[in-house]
């Protein structure tokens, strides 16, 4: 059971480059969910998908990022044209359903320059 | 809004000291309250709680919550360097989709 699995591990990005960030969650949890954390500030919600579905992404700024979770292969968190305030390190979780031990990936910190 | 509130926001003990740290919570719908430890990578999970009063422990961590005035405290009885780390604090409610984390509490334990 390998647990959540993020990569890369870490991503440099320049100023206006696409950034992909993928998640695979635990097997046999379908449900992903998608964090941000700031240099010295908590996790932030992003997005919560399912299989095919994006059941909220009420964390997620309104340009720039997408998320998907395809049927097949990992989920994918997806930020364009980015800036330097996007650096920071985004952390994937999944669960089960039924039971509320989120697992987290080890992130990916994103480094623009 | 929902809020998570941890104090101290950084805490520096000598190995052997007791610690507690502090989460105070907002939330509609209260389900859960749940601890992480993060050291350089991933959140760790501590533990979950869910009802008043009953204190959950494991070696020398243990924590309790107080649903009536809404907080959770963690403590860590004769700290070494390796309990140094972020402990995260987050609530989980019927209402939303996700947890809503506190900003942490940097405690750095020194020989």
């Amino acid at each position: 059971n390998a647990g959540v699995m993020q990569n890369p591990r870490h991503l440099v990005r320049r100023r206006g480059q696409e950034a992909r960030l993928r998640c695979s969650p635990m097997k046999g949890h379908s449900h992903v969910y998608w964090y941000r954390q700031l240099p010295e500030e908590g996790l932030k919600f992003m997005v919560y998908l399912q299989k095919e579905n994006i059941i909220d992404e009420s964390g997620m700024p309104k340009e720039r990022f997408s998320a998907e979770f395809p049927k097949e292969g990992p989920s994918i968190l997806r930020i364009q044209q980015v800036v330097r305030g996007d650096s920071a390190a985004y952390f994937c979780a999944s669960h089960g359903g039924s039971d509320y031990g989120y697992t987290f990936g080890s992130g990916t910190r994103l480094t623009v320059v | 809004e929902d809020k998570v509130v941890q104090s101290p926001l950084s805490l520096v003990v000598h190995e052997g000291d007791t610690v507690t740290l502090n989460c105070s919570y907002e939330v509609t719908n209260f389900r859960s309250l749940l601890w992480y430890k993060q050291e350089k990578k991933a959140p760790t999970f501590l533990f979950m709680l869910t009802s008043s009063g009953i204190e959950k422990k494991s070696g020398r961590l243990s924590s309790i919550l107080d649903k009536k005035e809404l907080f959770s405290i963690l403590n860590i009885t004769a700290t070494q360097t390796g309990d140094s780390a972020v402990y995260l604090c987050a609530v989980d409610s019927y209402n939303n989709n996700d947890m809503r984390f506190g900003a942490g509490t940097r405690l750095t334990v020194k020989p």
